[in-house]
């Protein structure tokens, strides 16, 4: 059984610039949450998604957004990228909401120049 | 809203030494209780949970922890420490009027174990 699949796995950007991640949970999966990983803040919680649908919200500015499809694949944005943006984007699927297991993916890591 | 402190961020132990790692947190409702760790260059990875019942938890590879409600403790424990426990833990809180997976995390603890 494939694990949770992220991509790309690294990513250089400018400030201002947009970019869109991807995480494609186990199958059969329908629960997908995402996480922002830095040394100074540690792992923080972004959004989870739900058959198509945001269920939590972390405290992220709404620069900070995200989709489910119906495949339960998902994709993360941030817009008008910062650099304090830079961190590990980590996604985590679970059977559903409020499984006792979140399977997570190996991240995106993010650079912003 | 809910916050997970650990106590220690970096560890240093020699092989079968015993092994515990605090985690608070604070929180005033109900909540599940998890240890994550992340081995090098693998993925984070779930060690053991508490959502009920026995306050004392066991996980993989002989490690458990135990709920002390009173204290808001999941202390993490290993009674004899191998080389390859060697890797970041991390302490994370749900709570349970969240109905979904958002989990608060600590700040994490790099343990390193000398063989």
């Amino acid at each position: 059984k494939a694990g949770v699949t992220q991509t790309p796995r690294y990513l250089i950007k400018t400030r201002g610039q947009q970019v869109t991640l991807s995480c494609s949970p186990i199958s059969g999966h329908r629960s997908v949450s995402w996480y922002q990983q830095t040394p100074g803040q540690g792992l923080q919680f972004l959004f989870e998604y739900f058959s198509e649908t945001q269920r939590n919200k972390g405290n992220f500015p709404g620069r900070f957004s995200g989709r489910q499809f119906s495949n339960s694949r998902s994709e993360m944005n941030v817009s008008t990228l910062e650099l304090g943006d830079s961190a590990l984007y980590l996604c985590a699927s679970s059977a559903e909401p409020g499984d006792e297991k979140l399977f997570f993916g190996s991240g995106t890591q993010l650079s912003v120049l | 809203a809910q916050s997970v402190s650990q106590h220690n961020h970096h560890v240093i132990l020699s092989e079968a030494a015993s092994l515990e790692l605090g985690c608070n947190y604070s929180y005033g409702g109900t909540v599940n209780l998890f240890w994550y760790v992340q081995y090098p260059g693998q993925h984070l990875q779930l060690l053991l949970k508490y959502f009920s019942g026995d306050p004392l938890v066991k996980g993989i590879k002989g490690f458990e922890a135990e709920f002390i409600k009173s204290k808001f403790s999941f202390n993490l424990r290993k009674p004899s420490v191998q080389w390859s426990d060697t890797a970041e833990y991390f302490c994370a809180v749900n709570a349970l009027d969240n109905a979904g997976n958002m989990l608060t995390f600590g700040g994490g603890t790099r343990l390193m174990v000398k063989p």
